[in-house]
Protein backbone atom coordinates (compact mmCIF):
# COMPACT_ATOMS: atom_id res chain seq x y z
CA UNK A 1 0.00 0.00 0.00
CA UNK A 2 1.77 2.96 -0.99
CA UNK A 3 1.71 5.87 0.78
CA UNK A 4 2.38 8.63 -1.66
CA UNK A 5 1.21 7.94 -4.70
CA UNK A 6 1.47 9.78 -8.21
CA UNK A 7 -0.14 9.43 -11.37
CA UNK A 8 0.77 9.31 -14.39
CA UNK A 9 4.40 7.96 -13.81
CA UNK A 10 5.58 9.39 -17.60
CA UNK A 11 3.57 11.82 -19.69
CA UNK A 12 5.03 13.05 -23.05
CA UNK A 13 3.10 15.56 -24.48
CA UNK A 14 3.70 18.08 -27.25
CA UNK A 15 4.43 21.90 -26.66
CA UNK A 16 0.82 24.25 -25.87
CA UNK A 17 -0.86 21.23 -24.75
CA UNK A 18 -2.74 21.04 -20.97
CA UNK A 19 -1.28 18.33 -19.00
CA UNK A 20 -2.26 17.12 -15.11
CA UNK A 21 -0.20 15.42 -13.18
CA UNK A 22 -2.85 13.61 -9.77
CA UNK A 23 -1.02 12.71 -5.98
CA UNK A 24 -3.01 11.30 -3.73
CA UNK A 25 -1.40 10.37 0.36
CA UNK A 26 -2.65 7.83 2.33
CA UNK A 27 -0.36 8.84 5.57
CA UNK A 28 -3.39 11.31 7.16
CA UNK A 29 -0.88 13.77 6.66
CA UNK A 30 -2.25 17.93 6.65
CA UNK A 31 0.58 19.39 4.43
CA UNK A 32 1.42 18.28 0.60
CA UNK A 33 4.31 19.72 -1.82
CA UNK A 34 5.08 19.81 -5.29
CA UNK A 35 8.86 20.04 -6.17
CA UNK A 36 10.46 19.98 -9.34
CA UNK A 37 13.70 18.39 -10.42
CA UNK A 38 15.11 19.55 -13.93
CA UNK A 39 17.90 18.25 -16.10
CA UNK A 40 20.27 19.06 -13.90
CA UNK A 41 19.04 17.32 -11.10
CA UNK A 42 18.23 20.46 -8.70
CA UNK A 43 15.26 19.44 -6.74
CA UNK A 44 13.51 22.62 -6.08
CA UNK A 45 9.94 23.14 -4.18
CA UNK A 46 7.26 24.56 -6.29
CA UNK A 47 4.25 24.73 -3.62
CA UNK A 48 3.08 23.30 -0.40
CA UNK A 49 -0.88 23.49 0.50
CA UNK A 50 -1.65 22.66 4.79
CA UNK A 51 -5.05 21.18 5.03
CA UNK A 52 -6.30 22.94 1.50
CA UNK A 53 -4.21 25.90 2.07
CA UNK A 54 -1.96 27.61 -0.38
CA UNK A 55 1.01 27.92 2.20
CA UNK A 56 4.32 28.29 -0.20
CA UNK A 57 4.28 29.63 -3.71
CA UNK A 58 7.70 29.83 -4.47
CA UNK A 59 8.59 31.87 -8.60
CA UNK A 60 6.54 29.57 -10.50
CA UNK A 61 5.25 30.61 -13.58
CA UNK A 62 1.42 31.27 -13.52
CA UNK A 63 0.65 28.61 -16.03
CA UNK A 64 1.34 25.92 -13.31
CA UNK A 65 -1.93 25.49 -10.59
CA UNK A 66 -2.11 23.12 -7.80
CA UNK A 67 -5.20 22.13 -6.83
CA UNK A 68 -5.99 20.77 -4.06
CA UNK A 69 -9.66 18.70 -3.35
CA UNK A 70 -9.12 17.31 -0.36
CA UNK A 71 -6.09 17.18 2.47
CA UNK A 72 -5.13 13.75 1.36
CA UNK A 73 -5.09 15.15 -2.83
CA UNK A 74 -3.00 17.91 -4.05
CA UNK A 75 -2.81 17.67 -8.42
CA UNK A 76 -0.70 19.98 -10.19
CA UNK A 77 -2.31 21.00 -13.59
CA UNK A 78 -0.12 22.68 -16.08
CA UNK A 79 -1.31 24.84 -18.86
CA UNK A 80 0.32 25.77 -22.50
CA UNK A 81 3.16 22.92 -21.78
CA UNK A 82 6.61 24.71 -22.81
CA UNK A 83 10.43 22.45 -23.64
CA UNK A 84 11.34 24.00 -20.46
CA UNK A 85 8.64 21.98 -17.99
CA UNK A 86 10.41 18.73 -19.06
CA UNK A 87 11.26 17.25 -15.60
CA UNK A 88 10.46 15.20 -13.17
CA UNK A 89 8.07 16.09 -10.28
CA UNK A 90 7.68 14.85 -7.05
CA UNK A 91 4.27 15.04 -4.65
CA UNK A 92 5.27 15.34 -1.06
CA UNK A 93 3.70 15.25 2.17
CA UNK A 94 4.04 15.77 5.74
CA UNK A 95 2.47 15.94 9.33
CA UNK A 96 2.69 19.26 9.65
CA UNK A 97 4.44 22.43 7.74
CA UNK A 98 7.62 23.23 9.55
CA UNK A 99 10.65 21.04 10.14
CA UNK A 100 9.14 18.04 9.64
CA UNK A 101 10.17 14.68 7.61
CA UNK A 102 8.46 15.00 4.16
CA UNK A 103 7.53 11.89 2.35
CA UNK A 104 7.56 11.59 -1.78
CA UNK A 105 5.87 9.98 -4.05
CA UNK A 106 7.63 7.95 -7.15
CA UNK A 107 7.67 10.89 -9.40
CA UNK A 108 6.14 12.06 -12.87
CA UNK A 109 8.51 12.03 -15.52
CA UNK A 110 7.10 14.77 -18.41
CA UNK A 111 8.65 14.99 -21.46
CA UNK A 112 7.57 18.25 -23.66
CA UNK A 113 7.95 17.61 -27.57
CA UNK B 1 22.05 30.73 -5.28
CA UNK B 2 23.08 27.25 -4.20
CA UNK B 3 22.28 27.46 -0.39
CA UNK B 4 22.76 23.69 0.00
CA UNK B 5 26.34 22.34 -1.55
CA UNK B 6 27.06 19.04 -1.81
CA UNK B 7 30.77 18.92 -3.57
CA UNK B 8 30.83 15.50 -4.41
CA UNK B 9 28.99 14.09 -7.16
CA UNK B 10 29.81 10.91 -6.82
CA UNK B 11 31.67 8.11 -4.62
CA UNK B 12 32.95 4.50 -4.62
CA UNK B 13 33.37 2.71 -1.04
CA UNK B 14 33.88 -0.71 -1.21
CA UNK B 15 31.59 -3.28 0.77
CA UNK B 16 32.26 -3.21 4.92
CA UNK B 17 34.18 0.35 4.58
CA UNK B 18 32.90 3.50 6.03
CA UNK B 19 30.81 6.34 3.17
CA UNK B 20 31.00 9.71 4.64
CA UNK B 21 29.11 11.89 2.56
CA UNK B 22 29.68 15.69 2.43
CA UNK B 23 27.12 18.57 2.57
CA UNK B 24 27.65 22.10 3.35
CA UNK B 25 25.13 24.99 3.67
CA UNK B 26 25.00 29.17 3.41
CA UNK B 27 22.34 30.19 5.45
CA UNK B 28 22.51 30.14 8.78
CA UNK B 29 18.94 30.47 9.39
CA UNK B 30 18.62 26.43 8.44
CA UNK B 31 17.88 24.28 11.64
CA UNK B 32 16.81 21.15 10.87
CA UNK B 33 19.23 19.00 8.66
CA UNK B 34 18.00 15.82 6.51
CA UNK B 35 19.19 12.84 4.19
CA UNK B 36 17.52 11.34 1.92
CA UNK B 37 18.55 8.24 -0.26
CA UNK B 38 17.06 8.01 -3.82
CA UNK B 39 17.35 5.12 -6.18
CA UNK B 40 16.64 5.14 -10.12
CA UNK B 41 13.03 5.92 -10.62
CA UNK B 42 12.21 6.06 -7.36
CA UNK B 43 11.20 9.18 -5.20
CA UNK B 44 13.31 10.51 -2.07
CA UNK B 45 13.38 8.16 0.84
CA UNK B 46 13.75 9.84 4.34
CA UNK B 47 16.90 8.34 5.83
CA UNK B 48 17.92 10.27 9.03
CA UNK B 49 17.60 13.84 10.72
CA UNK B 50 19.26 16.29 12.96
CA UNK B 51 18.08 18.78 14.77
CA UNK B 52 20.36 22.14 15.10
CA UNK B 53 20.52 21.77 19.03
CA UNK B 54 22.36 18.00 18.66
CA UNK B 55 25.52 18.00 16.48
CA UNK B 56 25.23 13.71 16.33
CA UNK B 57 22.17 11.35 15.50
CA UNK B 58 23.03 8.45 15.25
CA UNK B 59 19.90 5.39 13.32
CA UNK B 60 21.93 1.93 13.15
CA UNK B 61 24.70 2.10 10.77
CA UNK B 62 23.71 5.82 9.70
CA UNK B 63 25.12 8.83 11.50
CA UNK B 64 24.59 12.23 10.53
CA UNK B 65 26.76 14.81 12.31
CA UNK B 66 26.53 18.67 12.29
CA UNK B 67 29.37 20.96 12.53
CA UNK B 68 27.58 24.41 12.81
CA UNK B 69 30.56 26.62 13.02
CA UNK B 70 31.42 25.53 9.45
CA UNK B 71 27.86 24.99 8.11
CA UNK B 72 28.58 21.86 7.61
CA UNK B 73 27.08 18.41 7.77
CA UNK B 74 27.90 15.09 6.89
CA UNK B 75 26.60 11.65 6.43
CA UNK B 76 28.52 7.80 7.89
CA UNK B 77 27.50 4.28 6.77
CA UNK B 78 29.61 2.00 8.64
CA UNK B 79 29.62 -0.68 7.48
CA UNK B 80 28.66 0.17 3.80
CA UNK B 81 26.54 -2.38 1.94
CA UNK B 82 26.03 -3.42 -1.83
CA UNK B 83 22.22 -1.74 -0.74
CA UNK B 84 23.14 1.37 0.24
CA UNK B 85 24.02 2.09 -3.71
CA UNK B 86 22.38 5.45 -4.24
CA UNK B 87 21.91 9.18 -4.62
CA UNK B 88 21.88 10.71 -1.46
CA UNK B 89 20.82 14.22 -1.03
CA UNK B 90 21.61 16.33 1.78
CA UNK B 91 18.16 19.10 2.29
CA UNK B 92 18.02 21.74 5.03
CA UNK B 93 15.29 23.95 6.60
CA UNK B 94 14.15 26.94 9.17
CA UNK B 95 12.30 26.07 12.00
CA UNK B 96 8.97 27.50 10.81
CA UNK B 97 9.12 27.22 7.31
CA UNK B 98 7.81 23.96 5.55
CA UNK B 99 10.12 24.41 2.67
CA UNK B 100 13.10 22.26 1.93
CA UNK B 101 16.11 23.21 0.30
CA UNK B 102 18.30 20.08 -1.01
CA UNK B 103 21.82 19.81 -2.58
CA UNK B 104 22.39 18.09 -5.56
CA UNK B 105 22.92 14.75 -4.36
CA UNK B 106 25.86 12.23 -4.47
CA UNK B 107 25.87 9.10 -5.90
CA UNK B 108 27.27 6.27 -3.72
CA UNK B 109 28.56 3.04 -5.39
CA UNK B 110 29.53 0.72 -2.96
CA UNK B 111 31.23 -2.30 -4.53
CA UNK B 112 32.34 -5.94 -3.80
Amino acid sequence: DTAVSQTPKYLVTQMGNDKSIKCEQNLGHDTMYWYKQDSKKFLKIMFSYNNKELIINETVPNRFSPKSPDKAHLNLHINSLELGDSAVYFCASSQDPGPETQYFGPGTRLLVL
Amino acid sequence: DQQVKQNSPSLSVQEGRISILNCDYTNSMFDYFLWYKKYPAEGPTFLISISSIKDKNEDGRFTVFLNKSAKHLSLHIVPSQPGDSAVYFCAASTGTASKLTFGTGTRLQVTL
